[in-house]
């Protein structure tokens, strides 16, 4: 099976704009999950999609977004950023099990 | 929430050597906890995981034990090779798809 893919890989925006970035998961799965990692916090969960619908949300702000289509692709959107959003952006996909990431997306906000 | 401890955030082995890792969670709930190995520039792997009605697993060089009543699981690899150097993160859930809460990591180098 092809692996969890994320599109684009790479990201340079400025402060107050939006970028909406892209996870396909692996064939079959129906959870999908995003996390933000930054060497000052660590890896933080934003929020988990399944079937369509957010099952979990983490402490971000509302800026911060997502959604899930029927195919399970998910995307996540992020307005107004901030420079403190600059990081990497990870999803990751389930079946009923294990988590499988994604190669993330490096956000760097100028 | 969950919180999840983990130490320590680094760790120098001699290769041959073992290397432990221990991480505290404060959620009784939790009943899925994984390790992932992270090299530097590539995406989190999975390398073991253990669910709470499990005590011990191991896989290879690779162990995991949990202590459910205290709170706390270790990651222990055995004869380590310089291709073990990586940050190690700890994760704590409360299903096996559900919000993971990670440790803060543990950069291991293994010297020759």
């Amino acid at each position: 099976k092809a692996g969890v893919t994320q599109t684009p890989r790479y990201l340079i925006k400025t402060r107050g704009q939006q970028v909406t970035l892209s996870c396909s998961p692996i064939s079959g799965h129906r959870s999908v999950s995003w996390y933000q990692q930054t060497p000052g916090q660590g890896l933080q969960f934003l929020f988990e999609y399944f079937s369509e619908t957010q099952r979990n949300k983490g402490n971000f702000p509302g800026r911060f977004s997502g959604r899930q289509f029927s195919n399970s692709r998910s995307e996540m959107n992020v307005s107004t950023l901030e420079l403190g959003d600059s990081a990497l952006y990870l999803c990751a996909t389930s079946a009923s099990d294990t988590q499988y990431f994604g190669p993330g997306t490096r956000l760097t906000v100028l | 929430g969950e919180n999840v401890e983990q130490h320590p955030s680094t760790l120098s082995v001699q290769e041959g050597d073992s290397a432990v890792i221990k991480c505290t969670y404060s959620d009784s709930a939790s009943n899925y906890f994984p390790w992932y190995k992270q090299e530097l520039g590539k995406r989190p792997q999975l390398i073991i995981d253990i669910r709470s009605n499990v005590g011990e697993k191991k896989d290879q060089r690779i162990a995991v034990t949990l202590n459910k009543t205290a709170k706390h699981f270790s990651l222990h690899i055995t004869e380590t090779q310089p291709e073990d150097s990586a940050v190690y993160f700890c994760a704590a859930s409360p299903s096996t798809a559900s919000k993971l809460t990670f440790g803060t990591g543990t950069r291991l180098q293994v010297t020759l």
